[in-house]
């Protein structure tokens, strides 16, 4: 049982630059989310998906884009790589249980450096 | 999500217990309390949610004051490998987390 994989572990990307971070869960989740984590900061949503093909903005979305064509995987797409995308991105996924009453499980992070 | 309240770092030797405190005195009736950490270099790990009623698991035990408007994350005996920044945080719609700047637990030697 794998939980929650992310690929790449670590990308440099030129201003300007597109790429998709990549996110698969293994745990028949519906919910799937994203988070960026800058230094010293906790984590803040960007974008989170209740289910194959529902996806909806968090905190802070602008740049980003994700689909969810399968329950397993929830891609993350930078359109147009910019300096202040610099960060530590995690994707978690969690059952649809009550409200607040389910865990999340997160990936090992994305490590992404934007020069 | 309501809003929480934690002190930014607390020391611990190892082998001791830590009581790590959280103050979330907006919280509703039908929040449930989380705390999840996060190891250096690493993603968050869920440790511990509870409603109303402490709750034990094999990491740790979660008390939670009557009036709910507070609550206790209880590492029995630290090790070292307990040295992380734990964040308590409510959860609302959809599950999705809202992370403030959490606790910074050091553990000595």
């Amino acid at each position: 049982n794998a939980g929650v994989t992310q690929t790449p572990k670590f990308q440099v990307l030129k201003t300007g630059q597109s790429m998709t971070l990549q996110c698969a869960q293994d745990m028949n989740h519906e919910y799937m989310s994203w988070y960026r984590q800058d230094p010293g900061m906790g984590l803040r949503l960007i974008h989170y998906s209740v289910g194959a093909g529902i996806t909806d903005q968090g905190e802070v979305p602008n740049g980003y884009n994700v689909s969810r064509s399968t329950t397993e995987d929830f891609p993350l797409r930078l359109l147009s790589a910019a300096p202040s995308q610099t960060s530590v991105y995690f994707c978690a996924s969690s059952y649809s249980g009550p409200q607040g009453n389910t865990e999340a499980f997160f990936g090992q992070g994305t490590r992404l450096t934007v020069v | 999500d309501a809003k929480t309240t934690q002190p930014n770092s607390m020391e611990s030797n190892e082998e001791e217990p830590v009581h790590l405190p959280c103050n979330h005195s907006t919280i509703s009736g039908t929040d449930y309390i989380h705390w999840y950490r996060q190891l250096p270099s690493q993603g968050p790990e869920y440790v511990i949610h509870g409603l109303t009623s402490n709750v034990n698991n094999r990491m740790a035990s979660l008390a939670i004051a009557e009036d709910r408007k507070s609550s206790t994350l209880i590492l029995h005996r630290a090790t070292l490998r307990d040295a992380a920044v734990y964040y308590c945080i409510l959860p609302s719609g959809y599950s999705t987390l809202t992370f403030g700047k959490g606790t910074m637990l050091l553990v000595s030697p």
